[in-house]
């Protein structure tokens, strides 16, 4: 099985900031890496795919990076609506997810 | 539009069964890699089970030999059997459509149904 770390578990920053979330696998998955945006009490929603292919209607804020065993996420000017839990989740085999990020304001 | 519904949660006994149905509309489940997606109270996702298009079933070490997972072509909706159920299986579940050309991300959720196991 992959493994997937995420770091780091709590992200605290502001408005306009710009922030990175590391994914890590713990063996290569070539690009096949997802992420996804998830609120409380709302599913997951796909931001991008194959570590940099933006989903239609994802604002282009977002950003990914990474191939092998190391990933990035990068939202390049804090909105007030990106506060959220952030996930990985690798498909080069049965999937796995890492365990989250959670962005908070500061 | 495309939709995921799923239904058939609630609150059942340790070793009863329940099962999950996930009613689909605007794409044909058949055609494409439907998964089961769990997330239990406070904690991340968690990956249960897939059905590739061709038909082939996976599922984690976790649900393995208690869950079963199957598609009904006619009415396009995706089914999640669990059986044997332990409290560690209360969780919102989710079912989530694959990526295109059967790829293993997920681009459609449904908003989930919650199943809580408990006496």
């Amino acid at each position: 099985d992959i493994q997937m770390t995420q770091s780091p578990s709590t992200l605290s920053a502001s408005v306009g900031d710009r922030v990175t979330i590391t994914c890590r696998a713990s063996q290569s998955i070539s690009s096949w890496l997802a992420w996804y945006q998830q609120k409380p009490g709302k599913a997951p929603k796909l931001l991008i795919y194959k570590a940099s292919s933006l989903e239609s209607g994802v604002p282009s804020r977002f950003s990914g990076s990474g191939s092998g065993t190391e990933f990035t996420l990068t939202i390049s000017s804090l909105q007030p609506d990106d506060f959220a839990t952030y996930y990985c989740q690798q498909y080069n085999s049965l999937p796995s997810f890492g365990q989250g990020t959670k962005l908070e304001i500061k | 539009e495309v939709q995921l519904v799923e239904t058939g949660g609630g609150l059942i006994q340790p070793g009863g069964s329940l099962r999950l149905s996930c009613a689909a509309s605007g794409f044909t489940v058949s055609s494409n890699y439907m998964s089961w997606v769990r997330q239990a109270p406070g904690k991340g996702l968690e990956w249960v089970s897939v059905i590739y298009s061709g038909g082939s079933t996976y599922y984690a070490d976790s649900v393995k030999g208690r869950f079963t997972i199957s598609r009904d072509n006619s009415k396009n909706t995706l089914y999640l059997q669990m059986n044997s159920l332990r409290a560690e299986d209360t969780a919102v579940y989710y079912c989530a459509r694959g990526g295109s050309s059967g790829s293993g991300y997920m681009d459609v959720w449904g908003k989930g149904t919650t199943v809580t196991v408990s006496s």
